[in-house]
């Protein structure tokens, strides 16, 4: 086990909708990335936050938005939800720094229908 | 960030070396090499990561060519839990994100 922890561990929404992603960050960690990874793909990275502010953006629209808190975890935000939107989500966190590795939690299943 | 070619899958027999390679001929200098495995349904395990020198831990060994263009993840003795898709990824040193590709489906049979 990696120490970051996910909630939910399954969601169905329906399009339309809006949904929150929550991540608890490993101990220490204060550098939290997410993660979209649809059916038979590798992960995308959607953004990244680095002690509160975003320091990180894949290709994801806004309507992919996030926080993340002085305790470091943080939350991922999706509004008006498409059913391209269906996929696992995936936070890692990290110490930051030019040589140090993310662990990632066990991701959000989020189906959208 | 470099792009990175894997083999699409590959079989490995369980208790021998599995060794996985990967192409990297466009890295930069200041450029990392990483390795992370994907068990089904799980989220991504790190496993290994260099610069240029060759690397080992508890997990893997890493070996890099000289010219820096290649590299080979080596799991020395593959076990059936040891089935996932491995990814290879190309890091700037600066830069957090994990660019991922489609990885290397491995197969440990018994």
């Amino acid at each position: 086990e990696t120490g970051v922890t996910q909630s939910p561990t399954h969601l169905i929404k329906t399009r339309g909708q809006q949904v929150t992603l929550r991540c608890s960050s490993q101990s220490g960690h204060n550098t939290v990335s997410w993660y979209q990874q649809a059916l038979g793909q590798g992960p995308q990275f959607i953004f990244q936050y680095y002690r509160e502010e975003e320091n990180g953006r894949g290709n994801f629209p806004p309507r992919f938005s996030g926080l993340q808190f002085p305790n470091y975890s943080s939350e991922l935000n999706v509004n008006a939800l498409e059913l391209d939107d269906s996929a696992l989500y995936l936070c890692a966190s990290s110490l930051g720094g030019p040589d140090t590795e993310a662990f990632f939690g066990q991701g959000t299943r989020l189906t959208v229908v | 960030d470099a792009k990175t070619t894997q083999p699409t899958s590959m079989d490995c027999a369980e208790g021998r070396a599995a060794n996985l390679p990967c192409n990297h001929s466009t890295i930069s200098g200041n450029e990392y090499v990483y390795w992370y495995r994907q068990i089904h349904s799980q989220g991504p395990q790190y496993i290994i990561h260099g610069l240029k020198n060759n690397e080992t831990n508890e997990m893997a060994s890493l070996i890099i060519t000289e010219d820096r263009k290649s590299s080979t993840l080596i799991l020395p003795h593959a076990t059936l839990r040891d089935t996932a898709v491995y990814y290879c990824i190309v890091r700037v040193i600066d830069d957090y994100k994990l660019s991922f590709g489609a990885g290397t489906t491995v197969t440990v049979r018994a």
